[in-house]
């Protein structure tokens, strides 16, 4: 199986920092990586798939990059509701794996 | 609007059985892989299993391999999951989710509100 390691696991920011999120895979899995939002209590949220693709409705202020083992999730200017976990996932060969979260909490 | 609306959640016991359905509406049903994705009380996201639109291909979590079968009712608009043989460890809101295209690409684009299942005596 793949193994999706995420760094930090926590994060501390403050409205309008800019902050970058870390997702290694265990193997390469070229550009298939999502990354999801997910707020307490609610289902998640899908922001950037293929790596670098943003989702429809998902404001600009999102962007991903990276391709074969390590990843990038970046949130260039941090708003109020930006906190919440967020969580990698690979496409690219069955079982579809997450990492572990990272959880973006108001300093 | 799409909407998925997932039921039969509850408390099961250890080794019994329990049926997991997801209502979708708001898009052509047929046309879109779905997936069942779970989440244990306090852990991360678990992909338990999906499948195509046609129906014709599967796939399954090793956790869960030859206890929980996936199917869809394309005339019902309706996903299933069949739970057997549960265990203590299967305890989590399960949700469904829509996927981003016909075959299972793994885009999961929309999410059900999910339905919690405990496994317990």
């Amino acid at each position: 199986d793949i193994q999706m390691t995420q760094s930090p696991s926590s994060l501390s920011a403050s409205v309008g920092d800019r902050i970058t999120i870390t997702c290694r895979a265990s193997q390469s899995i070229r550009s298939y990586l999502n990354w999801y939002q997910q707020k307490p209590g609610k289902a998640p949220k899908l922001l950037i798939y293929a790596a670098s693709s943003l989702q429809s409705g998902v404001p600009s202020r999102f962007s991903g990059s990276g391709s074969g083992t390590d990843f990038t999730l970046t949130i260039s200017s941090l708003q109020p509701g930006d906190f919440a976990t967020y969580s990698c996932q690979q496409s690219f060969s069955p079982p579809y794996t997450f990492g572990q979260g990272t959880k973006l909490e108001i300093k | 609007e799409v909407q998925l609306l997932e039921s039969g959640g509850g408390l099961a016991p250890p080794g019994g059985p329990l049926r997991l359905s997801c209502a979708a509406s708001g898009f052509t049903f047929s046309s879109y892989a779905m997936s069942w994705v779970r989440q244990a009380p306090g852990k991360g996201l678990e992909c338990v299993s999906g499948i195509s639109g046609s129906g014709g291909s599967t796939y399954y979590a090793d956790s869960v391999k030859g206890r929980f079968t996936i199917s869809r009712d394309n005339s019902k608009n309706t996903l299933y999951l069949q739970m057997n043989s549960l265990r203590a460890e299967d305890t989590a809101v399960y949700y469904c989710a829509k996927d981003g295209a016909i075959v299972v690409v793994v885009r999961f684009d929309y999410w059900g509100q999910g339905t919690l299942v405990t496994v317990s005596s």
